[in-house]
């Protein structure tokens, strides 16, 4: 039982460039989502799917991307890659009504 | 709209003394509230949460936090720290209906030795 897996552990773009960032759960869990963290900025949420087939903005949803074709994979795709979208990425999700769990996230730099 | 102020971004403390970290809340409607730890280079991880029920919430490594909703808070407490408790530590509220967390800006904890 795996949990939340995201792959890359690290990425470098240059700007412009796109890429996907990748988050698989095995948990069978409806809610997933993703966030950016930035230094004194806590998590904001990016996007999220309540499941398949269903996505919706968060907080800081411009410049990316997400679909949800499976319960199990969710995901994120940056367009065309910015120095502002430099952070670190979560990714989450939720069984019931309370507890997310979180993925060991993706730390991303844009130059 | 709900919203999450921590008050201290930093907290610096001796080792074996008590901590508390504050954390007050913003929603119009029932509230779950939740603090996770983060240690460095890690994802996050639930520490405590409360749903409903007895206001005091007990967590795991020692730690507990206390619901008060007169004063819209939800501090986090443990009696002595340990060197091991080094991590940012983040509040998150969600509400009834609301399927969004959203978090504070997260207080980092120092141990002195």
């Amino acid at each position: 039982n795996a949990g939340v897996t995201q792959t890359p552990k690290f990425q470098v773009l240059k700007t412009g460039q796109s890429m996907t960032l990748q988050c698989a759960q095995d948990m069978n869990h409806e809610y997933m989502s993703w966030y950016r963290q930035d230094p004194g900025m806590g998590l904001r949420l990016i996007h999220y799917s309540v499941g398949a087939g269903i996505t919706d903005q968060g907080e800081v949803p411009n410049g990316y991307n997400v679909s949800r074709s499976t319960t199990e994979d969710f995901p994120l795709r940056l367009l065309s890659a910015a120095p502002s979208q430099t952070s670190v990425y979560f990714c989450a999700t939720r069984g019931g009504t309370d507890t997310q769990y979180f993925g060991p996230g993706t730390r991303l730099t844009v130059l | 709209a709900q919203s999450v102020t921590q008050l201290d971004s930093q907290v610096p403390v001796f080792e074996e003394a008590p901590v508390e970290l504050r954390c007050n809340y913003s929603s119009s409607v029932s509230v779950y509230l939740f603090w996770y730890v983060q240690y460095p280079n890690q994802g996050l991880q639930l520490l405590l949460k409360y749903l409903s029920g007895s206001t005091l919430v007990k967590g795991i490594n020692g730690f507990e936090a206390e619901f008060n909703k007169s004063q819209t808070s939800f501090h986090l407490r443990k009696p002595s720290v340990h060197i091991s408790d080094t991590a940012e530590y983040f509040c998150a509220v969600s509400s009834f209906g609301n399927e969004k967390l959203t978090f504070g800006t997260g207080t980092r904890l120092t141990i002195i030795p």
